[in-house]
Formats: structure tokens, sequence, C-alpha cells
């Protein structure tokens, strides 16, 4: 299986500054053969299910703001948030869907400073 | 509205089963692969099981392997999931999400979740 891991564990952040959550997993989800990575970016809010944000490891979702960005390839992502708003204090999940069991990263908590 | 609405949650006993149900709208849902994923109290994400557009695919957690079972209804734009031999550590939310493609992909809709607790 596919490893995930996140750091930190947790940051806080002041609202308008920048947020940078790392990825990194087991072995590559970089699949050659189209050049994607298989990775993607959750946002979870305090007692709401996860939304998407990222996936091929730097597309943005639809509707998603640009304040959003994902970046990496292989085992090192990063997701950045350019300027923390105050809806943006959640955890942060990314995961790996190169192959079954999809797995996901131990969840990075954002909140305010 | 693209909408996952999840039910059949409850409290049951370890060793007993439940059957969970995911009614999807606003989509073509045959177009699409499924997914459950979980969440245990104050805890990450688990990804429990995924099924491709047609059913010709399927995968397992090693968590849920044997026990779990995966299935859909695409003329009723159903999902569901039979969990077998529960045990506590089974106790979760547990979300039904719609994939980004006929096949295993990222979650780009995602139901409210249904709770599932296993307790004597």
């Amino acid at each position: 299986d596919i490893v995930m891991t996140q750091s930190p564990d947790s940051l806080a952040v002041s609202l308008g500054e920048r947020a940078t959550i790392n990825c990194r997993s087991s072995r590559s989800v970089l699949y050659r053969s189209n050049n994607k990575n298989y990775l993607a970016w959750y946002r979870q809010k305090p007692g709401q299910p996860p939304e998407l944000l990222i996936y091929w490891a730097s597309t943005r979702e639809s509707g998603v703001p640009d304040r959003f960005s994902g970046s990496g390839s292989g085992t090192d992502f990063t997701l950045t948030i350019s300027s923390l708003q105050a809806e943006d204090v959640a955890v942060y999940y990314c995961q790996q869907y190169y192959i079954a069991p999809l797995t996901f990263g131990p969840g990075t908590k954002v909140d305010l400073k | 509205e693209v909408q996952l609405v999840e039910s059949g949650g409850g409290l049951v006993q370890p060793g007993r089963s439940l059957r969970l149900s995911c009614a999807a709208s606003g989509f073509t849902f045959n177009d699409y692969a499924m997914h459950w994923v979980r969440q245990a109290p104050g805890k990450g994400l688990e990804w429990v099981s995924g099924i491709n557009w047609n059913s010709g695919s399927i995968d397992y957690a090693d968590s849920v392997k044997g026990r779990f079972n995966i299935s859909r209804d695409n003329a009723k734009n159903s999902l569901y999931l039979q969990m077998n031999s529960l045990r506590a550590e089974d106790s979760a939310l547990y979300y039904c999400a719609k994939d980004y493609s006929s096949s295993s992909n990222a979650f780009d809709v995602w139901g409210q979740g249904t709770m599932v607790t296993v307790s004597s």
C-alpha cells in the first residue's frame, strides 16, 4: 500500500498570510504514460464533509478560489494557500489515487494565529 | 443540483450486519465510479471501497476485505455497502463519494454521511 504522510501536523497562520502544507507518498504516484500525478487535496471544515480542492496534483477544481495552488511531482507535493481567509480554518488531506487501496494522508490542521 | 444522500447507519452489536445506501441525484450516475470513505470520530479519512461505473472493477481496503461488499444499481441511481461481521473499529461516519470519472480518481462530490456505531 502507498503510505501518505503530511507535514506539519498543524499550523497557525494570520489572516492574509501564506500557509504551506507538504505531502509525501511512499512511492511515486506519477503515471509516466500520461505524465499525470495521481494526487488530490481536500479541505474539511469542522462538521462538514471534505471538499475537493486540487486534483492531478495541480489542477484546481471548478469554483475553488485561486488562492489555493498545488505543486510537486513523483513523491513530494505541496498545497499553498496564498492568503489565508477565515473560511480556510480546516483540516487538509492529501490523497493518492494511483493505485488501490486509495490512501489519504493523516491531515494537517490549519488554525488562525 | 448534484447530491448524495446516505442512509442506513445506526447502532449495531459486534458481529452483526448493516447495509448502507447512497441515493444519487443531479448527475448521470452510471457514468461515474463511486466510493465509500469513513471517518472515525476525531480521526482522519479512510477509503473503504470503490466500484467503477459498470461494477466491473471493485476494490476494498484491507481492513474490510472479506467482510464488506460494495454494489450499485444504476437503474435506481444508488450505491450500497453491505457490512458483515462488524467490529468496534468499524464505528465511523460513512461518506458516499462520487468519483471524478468512470474509474478510480479524485472524489468531487461527497454526501453528509451516515453514522455507524458498533457496540454491545
